[in-house]
Order: C-alpha cells, then structure tokens, then sequence
C-alpha cells in the first residue's frame, strides 16, 4: 500500500528566504510522486511531478523536488520564497502508473512573513 | 483553453435536501474523480469512473452517488445532505497513460 507523510502542517518563511517542504512516501514499487498547489477555495494545480528519469524535477513557479529514493522522499524547495507563494501544497504518490489512485499527504499550509 | 469546470462554485443546500454538483471537462481525459475535502484536510476520493466504469470507494456513504452520462460531464449527488457532508467537492480528470490529474476549482458545499 502506498502511503505519503509530510512533516510540518504549517511552515512560516520570510519573503525571500528559502522554502522547504519535507514530503516522504512509502510504496511497494517505484512510485510516481506529485506536488499540488491550492489556493484558498480553489482546486489543486499541479505544480511538478517525478516519473522516471532525472531525479530533481523542476516545476511551476520556481519550485523544483528531488526525488530520493534512499530516503525514500520528495522534498519540495524553493530558494527564494514570495508573498504569492503562501498556499497549502500537498504531496502525493501514485503506484499505478496511469496516475488513476493518488494518495495524498495531509498538507502543509505554507505562510510567507514580510 | 482546455479545462475542468465545476458549477457552482458555492452551493448551500438544506439538510436533508437533495443536491447535485457538476463537473464538464475540454481535455477529452477518459478518468474522471469526485473528491471530498473537508477544512485543513486533504483530498479523499469518493469515487471515479475508468470511462464508463463506475468506481466506488469503499468507504464511501451510500448517501453519495455519481453519473456519467457522456466523456465530458459528471455529477455529483448527495441524496440527503448531512451536517457532516459540508466541505469542498473536487472534480479532477486524468487521461490512461498519463500522469497526474487536473482539478476544476472546486465546489464548496454549505448545509444548513
């Protein structure tokens, strides 16, 4: 069964200072991993995915992940943080490959301080 | 451009009154999902059809159901709405083969 943990329900970062959202995941086979994005009352966007190959993926808005196997994680960074950043992302995986049953972490609500 | 839309984007309904949420997509995606997301939670999956096929989670209430009557519309229907059932309903697609789904934006559900 897959499973997905994110550390940190709520992560507070000054504009400008690095972002870091800690994501780790358990699946009985090569898993494809996601980073969603949502806005207050709004659906989720797709902020990057990893499938195969390269394992740091760059995605959408300046966020990129790296995929870890040995860790077993999928870290979520971004080196300079903005105010338009502050949302919930959730990581996700996925064991089937046609993506058609997403786990999904429980979130982690990212504040960005003046 | 393509995409999943959701209508309407707030809903208030009665308790006990039954309530239907749309869902129509452009992407000509053969998946489709309901998921049910509650305040500071993530997404949990009601239900989805693999085209036509109708897939239900197992624990899902009976009190959900859904249709599909063509590839590009899917509802939503909650036949006795509870106090419990407020939350925001997600509507996502995805294609065989790809990876990942697109959301629509959501429909937040109020009963009162």
């Amino acid at each position: 069964a897959q499973s997905v943990t994110q550390l940190g329900s709520h992560v507070s970062v000054s504009e400008g200072a690095l972002v870091l959202l800690r994501c780790n995941y358990s699946s009985s086979v090569p898993p494809y991993l996601f980073w969603y994005v949502q806005y207050p009352n709004q659906g989720l966007q797709l902020l990057l995915k990893y499938t195969t190959g390269a394992t740091l993926v760059k995605g959408i808005n300046g966020f990129e992940a790296e995929f870890k196997k040995s860790e077993t994680s999928f870290h979520l960074t971004k080196p300079s943080a903005h105010m338009s950043d502050a949302a919930e992302y959730f990581c996700a995986v996925s064991e089937d490959g046609s993506a058609r049953q997403l786990t999904f972490g429980s979130g982690t609500q990212l504040t960005v301080l003046p | 451009d393509a995409m999943v839309i959701q209508n309407p984007r707030y809903q208030v309904t009665q308790f006990g009154k039954p309530v239907t949420l749309s869902c129509s997509q452009t992407l000509n995606h053969n998946v489709m999902y309901w998921y049910q997301q509650k305040s500071s939670q993530a997404p949990k999956l009601l239900f989805h059809y693999y085209d036509k096929d109708f897939n239900n989670e197992a624990d899902t209430p009976d009190n959900f159901q859904s249709r599909r009557p063509n590839t590009s519309f899917c509802f939503l229907d909650i036949r006795s709405p509870g106090l419990g059932d407020a939350a925001m309903y997600l509507c996502a697609t995805s294609l065989t083969g790809g990876y990942g789904y697109t959301f629509g934006s959501g429909t937040r559900l109020t009963v009162v």
